[in-house]
């Protein structure tokens, strides 16, 4: 157990729909990252939030958005849902971005959504 | 941006032999390089990860060994047993105080057969 939990475990939702993803980090971690798996694109990082701004940017659909809260815990937003956003999501947290031995990111079990 | 390409794409290997896994990355400027280790339909599991100020790490059975110059590094698994069989990632990423973006490897399955 890593320590960063995501609900929910299962998503199964129709295109056209709106669905929240939530995470929360490991205790004390600031820093959130969300990454998509899917069997043709493998792991993408998609966004990371450090202590509520957002700090890196990937290949994030522009239907998508994530936000991260006073309490730390972050939610990504996937609207207008398409067959192809079917995927494992995943988040991740770290202590900081500063180096020295705070950049390793601990992932969450991720939540598994179908688009049909 | 990032680009990082590892080989092979499967690997099978008699168990208590050694597995080596390979990855490429293109911006030099990258120096953080973890190696995460995930099983069927679970999360991605951080097995050992090297900074760009190290050339080699090795913990217990897992080593992994990093060429600046070459922009490679490896992934060594010695005395493989049959639980090590999962999928393999590396990951690259240029740390900085403004972030920490990760871009992965295309993964390694690896079999120990028995």
């Amino acid at each position: 157990d890593s320590g960063v939990t995501q609900t929910p475990k299962h998503l199964i939702t129709a295109t056209g729909q709106r669905v929240t993803l939530r995470c929360s980090p490991r205790s004390g971690d600031l820093s959130v990252y969300w990454y998509q798996q899917s069997l043709d694109q493998g792991l993408q990082f998609l966004i990371q939030y450090y202590n509520g701004e957002e700090r890196a940017k990937g290949n994030i659909l522009e239907r998508f958005s994530a936000q991260q809260f006073p309490d730390l815990h972050s939610e990504l937003n996937l609207s207008s849902l398409e067959l192809g956003d079917s995927a494992l999501y995943f988040c991740a947290s770290s202590a900081s971005t500063r180096t020295g031995g705070r950049e390793t990111q601990y992932f969450g079990p991720g939540t598994r959504l179908l688009v049909l | 941006g990032e680009n990082v390409e590892q080989h092979p794409s499967t690997l099978s290997v008699q168990e208590g032999d050694s597995a080596v896994i390979k990855c490429t990355y293109s911006d030099s400027a990258s120096n953080y390089f973890p190696w995460y280790k995930q099983e069927l339909g679970k999360r991605p599991q951080l097995i050992i990860d090297i900074r760009s100020n190290v050339g080699e790490k090795k913990d217990q059975r897992i080593a992994v060994t990093l060429n600046k110059t070459a922009k490679h590094f490896s992934l060594h698994i010695t005395e493989t047993q049959p639980e090590d069989s999962a999928v393999y990632f590396c990951a690259a990423s240029k740390v900085t105080g403004g972030g920490n973006k990760l871009t992965f490897g295309t993964g390694t399955q690896l079999k120990v057969e028995l």
